[in-house]
């Protein structure tokens, strides 16, 4: 059974980083891709980052891109989120997920979901 | 603003039929898979449908999806009261470069 358990949210001042984290298990994490998709109140969801099974390739939304870093840990199998420079807006549930190919970017590509980190970025 | 279109609601009663349309264009829904999952409030997404009509195993046959175009629909027969819940459609985007999911629609039984 695959089991993705996120960690690393809670309250974040504006302008300030934040580290998110997704250990994996019940699966062969190096042969699949891994995604972080959010969901801000009141909002539908909005992918985030992929990231392909050997770090090959790597992709960002366009609304994190030039704050974020996602990265991940084959051995430990683990991935990471590193978002710099919060704002408001960035006030999600953060879900990783598991592709069901090895590139983030094959289209034929389905998630399965984590339960999520809720991240509140307020002063 | 997504570009992918799905309406904000739908509703229906129990044991009745219900539709959800997802609408984009041919570098997103026209041209790639798309897929459909399910959230229920507080909880975290679930996969319905894949690669435009597939189900996982484990969801019911009450659930199927079909495309036509650049516009993909789900149909949900013999509602349940369980089946409340926010859905949304999936897909790869080949001119943005990332993957797009629409607004969602949230069903009310």
């Amino acid at each position: 059974e695959v089991q993705l358990v996120e960690s690393g949210g809670g309250l974040v001042q504006p302008g300030r980083s934040l580290r998110l984290s997704c250990v994996a298990s019940g699966f062969t994490f190096d042969d699949y891709a891994m995604h972080w998709v959010r969901r801000a109140p009141g909002k539908g969801l909005e992918w985030v980052s992929g990231i392909s099974w050997n770090s090959g390739s790597v992709g960002y939304a366009d609304s994190v891109k030039g704050r974020i870093t996602v990265s991940r840990d084959n051995v430990r199998n683990s991935l990471s989120l590193q978002l710099t420079s919060l704002r408001v807006e960035d006030t999600a549930f953060y879900y990783c997920a598991r592709s069901s190919a090895a590139l983030y970017h094959d289209p034929t590509t389905s998630l399965e979901w984590g339960q999520g980190t809720l991240v509140t970025v307020s002063s | 603003q997504s570009v992918v279109t799905q309406p904000p609601s739908a509703s229906g009663t129990p044991g009745q039929r219900v539709t959800m349309s997802c609408s984009g264009s041919r570098s997103n829904i026209g041209g790639n898979p798309v897929n459909w999952y399910q959230q229920v409030p507080g909880t975290a997404p679930k996969l319905l449908i894949y690669g435009d009509d597939q189900r996982p195993s484990g969801v019911p046959d009450r659930f199927s999806g079909s495309k036509s175009g650049s516009s993909a629909s789900l149909a949900i027969s013999g509602l349940q009261s369980g089946d409340e819940a926010d859905f949304y459609c999936a897909a790869w985007d080949d001119s943005l470069n990332a993957w797009v999911f629409g607004g969602g629609t949230k069903l009310t039984v």
